[in-house]
């Protein structure tokens, strides 16, 4: 089956801690984002990668960081400078690089990350 | 940004149709209107996209006014597995650091279906 796969489900973070959360995809999609959602609110944009090798802010990078080494995977890393990590975090996938205002998003099923 | 304003819940008894209605009264001429859903603690799903013409697939319709400053999805025969936050968006283009494929997520419609 084709889809995103998140990993993993609930993560808990220390005091200090960087945490990494996983998110594969074997769509052959290029780009690839990870969004954040707060208990009630809509789905904010941390950062999103477009080609391997490459990737841009969104609009709550800070505390943050990305890789995009390969196509199939996207990490998220929260670094203990992120102050108000406990979210729920998506990971989502869509197949053009290029602007296009007629693309879908493929999210995964997301990971619940709560502070210790 | 051409954003959306939904009504924050509606209530649609199992077997009726639901209707979600949604505002986009800033919308571009060349900006799809997308519907999504998400179910408590999964990623949303994506449900239908449209641009001028009404459209219909095996999930839902999507009606456009003419003006294109709104839009109503449509579940014809809701069930309990329907019971999720529906999201209209418009697609946002380039639109500072977000980047070229940012879908403006707001709160959407709590849609609850009644046994």
């Amino acid at each position: 089956d084709g889809g995103i796969t998140q990993s993993p489900k609930y993560l808990f973070r220390k005091e200090g801690q960087n945490v990494t959360l996983s998110c594969e995809q074997n769509l052959n999609h290029d780009a690839m984002y990870w969004y954040r959602q707060d208990p009630g609110q809509g789905l904010r944009l941390i950062y999103y990668s477009q080609i391997v090798n490459d990737f841009q802010k969104g609009d709550i990078a800070e505390g943050y960081s990305v890789s995009r080494e390969k196509k199939e995977s996207f990490p998220l890393t929260v670094t203990s400078a992120q102050k108000n990590p406990t979210a729920f975090y998506l990971c989502a996938s869509s197949m053009v690089r290029r602007p296009s205002t007629n693309e879908k998003l493929f999210f995964g099923s997301g990971t619940q990350l709560s502070v210790l | 940004d051409a954003k959306t304003t939904q009504p924050p819940s509606m209530d649609c008894a199992e077997g009726r149709a639901a209707n979600l209605p949604c505002n986009h009264s800033t919308i571009s001429g060349n900006e799809y209107v997308y519907w999504y859903r998400q179910i408590h603690s999964q990623g949303p799903q994506y449900i239908i996209h449209g641009l001028k013409n009404n459209e219909t697939n095996e999930m839902a319709s999507l009606i456009i006014t003419e003006d294109r400053k709104s839009s109503t999805l449509i579940l014809p025969h809701a069930t309990l597995r329907d019971t999720a936050v529906y999201y209209c968006i418009v697609r946002v283009l380039g639109q500072g650091r977000a980047g070229a494929n940012n879908l403006f997520f707001g709160t959407g419609t709590r849609l609850t279906v009644i046994p």
